[in-house]
């Protein structure tokens, strides 16, 4: 089992659509959760933190459901630049705070 | 401020030829990490550098990979010999500690023939 998974999609979705993606993780001493965003051909960023309560950050909200090893991201009134792969990011915590985890990304195209 | 560089941003090499790959983190940010992206995997932790030290290496694949930080500013890692299936998208990142956010270069494509 891979210790970050994601649904690849890719996700195509209307310009306006609201989308939600899920990552399951493997390790239940990781502490600290995170979304990235990667555009093609571009580096990682950061997009935000999941916090234990939820977070949300515009049209952003991540959850992270610790009992389940579940995070979601969700993304409301999608943009045009939204399109980008989103990347489920877990340190193994427990120490392994250096080492981010990755999963594969889920694609999500915004069409007009 | 600047922000994470590499070079080169591609690279073409044979099978068995050497590469070596740089990356200048941002200023002083003590934190350096090599990351590895293969065709169709997810990016992959490779090392991590405290300063000038090697704090964790357990992602590195084999001994055909040398990374080094010397002065604790830049790194490079070097790959010699390479073999096709290193081909792929080496990212660095850099944070000003542990438990900071990572702050990703933007990569250098590398493509073993």
């Amino acid at each position: 089992r891979k210790e970050v998974e994601q649904d690849p999609g890719p996700f195509n979705v209307p310009e306006g659509a609201t989308v939600a993606f899920n990552c399951t993780y493997s390790n239940s001493a990781s502490q600290s959760f995170f979304w990235y965003r990667q555009d093609c051909r571009k580096e990682p960023k950061l997009l935000m933190s999941v916090y234990s309560s939820g977070n949300e950050d515009g049209r952003f909200t991540a959850q992270l459901n610790r009992a389940s090893q579940y995070i979601s991201l969700l993304i409301r009134d999608s943009k045009l630049s939204d399109s980008a792969t989103y990347l489920c990011v877990v340190p193994p915590g427990a120490g392994g705070y250096n080492k981010l985890i990755f999963g594969a990304g889920t694609r999500l195209a915004v069409h007009p | 401020e600047a922000g994470v560089t590499q070079f080169p941003s591609h690279s073409v090499i044979e099978k068995g030829q050497t590469v070596t790959l740089r990356c200048d983190p941002i200023s002083g940010h003590d934190n350096l990490y090599w990351y590895r992206r293969v065709m169709g995997k997810e990016i992959k932790f490779l090392l991590h550098f405290v300063k000038e030290s090697k704090q964790d290496e357990s992602g590195m694949p084999n001994n055909r990979f040398l990374a080094e930080r010397t002065g604790g500013t830049y790194s490079t890692l070097k790959v010699q010999p390479a073999e096709l299936e290193d081909s792929g998208v080496y990212f660095c990142a850099s944070s000003p500690g542990l438990a900071d956010t990572q702050y990703f270069g933007p990569g250098t494509r590398l493509t073993v023939l």
